[in-house]
């Protein structure tokens, strides 16, 4: 059973740094064709991806927000953890964490944690 | 604005069926990236819904289908049921200065 949990603040100030933690189990992330990605919903908004590393350490960012994130992965500890830097109150959203399953045409996100609603507000 | 088009909302008596568009370029569904399709109750987890563009992971009944054909794909829901009211949303891979996973804005099911 494949399972994901994001860690981390609930409330954060503009401008502070936002580290958020996937906790994962059921899958190695080491494992060729696997990944993890970190995606966002805004209230009332559309899902948003942000960033995606892949087992062989290969991370990508989206182009919007890549001066912003780091995405980093501890293989051992079964995590993947997301910092944001500079958070704006338009960064409120529920942050999701998701098992990526990747291969040259086809990539999706298979297992989905069931995400943490953070809120930026001074 | 998304990379992907879908349309805002759809809506269908119980037992009809609904299809829902997804719209996007030669830098993604046209380039030949599937599509993926998920659906999202309110507070709960997006569900991988469709997967490769015409494939149901185990547990997905048989009323959701997908397909593509050219810069477009479609998912489509038969035997609408009251459960099945949620948003939807695709989603592929891009090669532009977009982004490299897109999803679509999400489409509104209501069952009448």
């Amino acid at each position: 059973q494949i399972t994901l949990k994001e860690s981390g603040p609930t409330l954060v100030k503009p401008t502070q740094t936002l580290t958020l933690t996937c906790t994962f189990s059921g899958f190695a992330l080491s494992t060729r064709g696997v990944g993890v990605g970190w995606i966002r919903q805004p209230p009332g908004k559309a899902l948003e991806w942000l960033a995606l590393i892949y087992w062989d350490d290969d991370k990508r960012y989206s182009p919007s927000l890549k001066s912003r994130l780091t995405i980093t992965k501890d293989t051992s500890k079964n995590q993947v953890v997301l910092t944001m830097t500079n958070m704006d109150p338009v960064d409120t959203s529920t942050y999701y964490c998701a098992q990526a399953s990747l291969s040259s045409w086809s990539q999706y996100f298979h297992h989905w944690g069931q995400g943490t609603l953070v809120t930026v507000s001074s | 604005q998304s990379v992907l088009t879908q349309p805002p909302s759809v809506s269908g008596a119980p037992g009809q069926r609904v299809t829902i568009s997804c719209t996007g370029s030669s830098s993604n569904i046209g380039a030949g990236y599937d599509v993926h399709w998920y659906q999202h109750l309110p507070g709960t987890a997006p569900k991988l819904l469709i997967y490769g563009n015409t494939n149901r992971p185990s547990g997905v009944p048989d009323r959701f289908s997908g397909s593509k054909s050219g810069t477009s794909a479609s998912l489509a829901i038969t035997g609408l049921q009251a459960e099945d009211e949620a948003d939807y949303y695709c989603q592929s891979y891009d090669t532009s200065l977009s982004g490299f996973y897109v999803f679509g804005a999400g489409t509104k099911v209501a069952v009448l």
